[in-house]
């Protein structure tokens, strides 16, 4: 079993829609949890950190389960500019350098 | 402005031929890292470093050597010995060695063996 696993999608909607995607990882000590978006060809970039009450970032809502071991990225509104791979990325050590990364979910938002 | 710089952003290289990647940053930040990234796969660490002449391995980091003689720079060269070294190579840094979250992450190399 991957240590973070991922959807790879594509995930394909509509302007305005409302989207979600999952991440399981398998190590229950992991300790952070994050959301990078990458844009095609491009560099990751953090788009939120993900707390274990929940939180939110304007349109951006992510959730951690620690029981069920997964991470969840809800976003609504979809706007175009929101297609891109997003990457469910997990600390298992409390270092950047034990950071787990999974494959991303594509999504692609369309007029 | 502050960030990382990677070059050069192609590559292209004959099967038993060296290759070096430069990466600088000017964001004072101690620690950095080189990660590379294939179709399907998430991205895999390859060696970091988390202060000046001082690095260590990552998960797969045969087949490539890297230094850290200056704060600023730490490069990566691809040898011979590396299998299979056609990737999307990221170097990232973090403020601190023992940061937990944020990476940040030059624009990246993409290195194709002919």
């Amino acid at each position: 079993r991957k240590e973070v696993e991922q959807d790879p999608g594509p995930f394909n909607v509509p302007e305005g829609a409302t989207v979600a995607f999952n991440c399981t990882y398998s190590n229950s000590a992991s300790q952070s949890f994050f959301w990078y978006r990458q844009d095609c060809r491009k560099e990751p970039k953090l788009l939120m950190s993900v707390y274990s009450s929940g939180n939110e970032d304007g349109r951006f809502t992510a959730q951690l389960n620690r029981a069920s071991q997964y991470i969840s990225l809800l976003i609504r509104d979809s706007k175009l500019s929101d297609s891109a791979t997003y990457l469910c990325v997990v600390n298992s050590a409390g270092t950047a350098s034990k950071l787990t990364f999974g494959t991303g979910t594509r999504l692609q938002v369309t007029l | 402005d502050g960030g990382i710089t990677q070059s050069p952003k192609y590559l292209f290289r004959k099967e038993g031929q060296n290759v070096t990647l430069s990466c600088e940053q000017n964001l004072n930040h101690d620690a950095m890292y080189w990660y590379r990234q294939d179709p399907g796969q998430g991205l895999r660490l390859i060696y970091y470093s988390q202060i000046v002449n001082d690095f260590q391995k990552g998960d797969i980091a045969e087949g490539y050597s890297v230094s850290r003689e200056k704060k600023e720079s730490f490069p990566l060269t691809v040898t011979s010995a590396q299998k299979n070294p056609t990737a999307f190579y990221l170097c990232a840094s973090t403020p601190r060695a023992g940061s937990k979250g944020e990476l940040f992450f030059g624009e990246g190399s993409r290195l194709t063996v002919l």
